[in-house]
């Protein structure tokens, strides 16, 4: 049983591009969030998608967005990246629609110089 | 005031003691609460949910749970070192139509042999 898988793990960018990171949910999963994580910080909530639509989002501005396929896989993108958006970004996993015991992806540690 | 405050770590204590980890949270409708293990350079992993006022117990690990108080914690009995990481407290925290999982900031726990 394949748990929840992320790409890439490392990613090094520089200021103002734009990166995409991916993720494949625990199988049996329907629902994705992502988070970043700072160094020393707890995750941070960024959106979560449930049946190819974004239906909570915490406090991140427009530049990050994101997209559920129908396979529930999902993408987290950012744009004009900022020095400060280095972090490792987290993708967990539920089911049935819901936030219940989320399982995690081994992250992408994202560097941005 | 944060939606979900930790202990201040580090923590230490020796191996075979009792370790005592503290979360307070704001939202009193939230219902659900998990406590996560994150090792050094990983990911997240569950190892106790807990959602009714009292005690859950699992092996060495005990959930304690006032939600009059807005108070969750978590007792580690006969500390090994392999307890060693940071434990982050989780709040299942409900939206308008959607709940969303918060993460506190974790406290680390040092165990020495």
């Amino acid at each position: 049983d394949a748990g929840v898988t992320q790409s890439p793990t490392h990613l090094i960018k520089t200021r103002g591009q734009q990166v995409t990171l991916r993720c494949s949910p625990k199988s049996g999963h329907d629902t994705v969030s992502w988070y970043q994580q700072a160094l020393g910080q707890g995750p941070q909530f960024i959106f979560q998608y449930y049946e190819e639509e974004e239906r909570q989002r915490g406090n991140f501005p427009d530049r990050f967005s994101g997209h559920q396929f129908p396979n529930y896989s999902s993408e987290l993108n950012v744009n004009a990246l900022l020095l400060g958006d280095s972090a490792l970004y987290l993708c967990a996993s539920s089911s049935t629609g819901g936030t219940e015991k989320l399982f995690f992806g081994s992250g992408t540690q994202l560097s941005v110089l | 005031q944060k939606e979900v405050e930790q202990n201040s770590g580090p923590l230490s204590v020796p191996e075979g003691a009792i370790a005592s980890l503290n979360c307070t949270y704001s939202d009193r409708v939230s219902q659900s609460f998990f406590w996560y293990r994150q090792y050094s350079g990983k990911s997240p992993e569950l190892i106790m949910s807990i959602y009714s006022n009292g005690d859950k117990e699992d092996g060495r690990f005990t959930a304690q749970l006032n939600k009059a108080s807005q108070y969750v914690s978590l007792l580690i009995r006969d500390s090994q070192p392999s307890d060693s990481a940071t434990y982050l407290c989780a709040v299942n925290r409900p939206g308008t139509s959607y709940d969303k999982v918060i993460f506190g900031p974790g406290t680390s726990l040092s165990v020495i042999p």
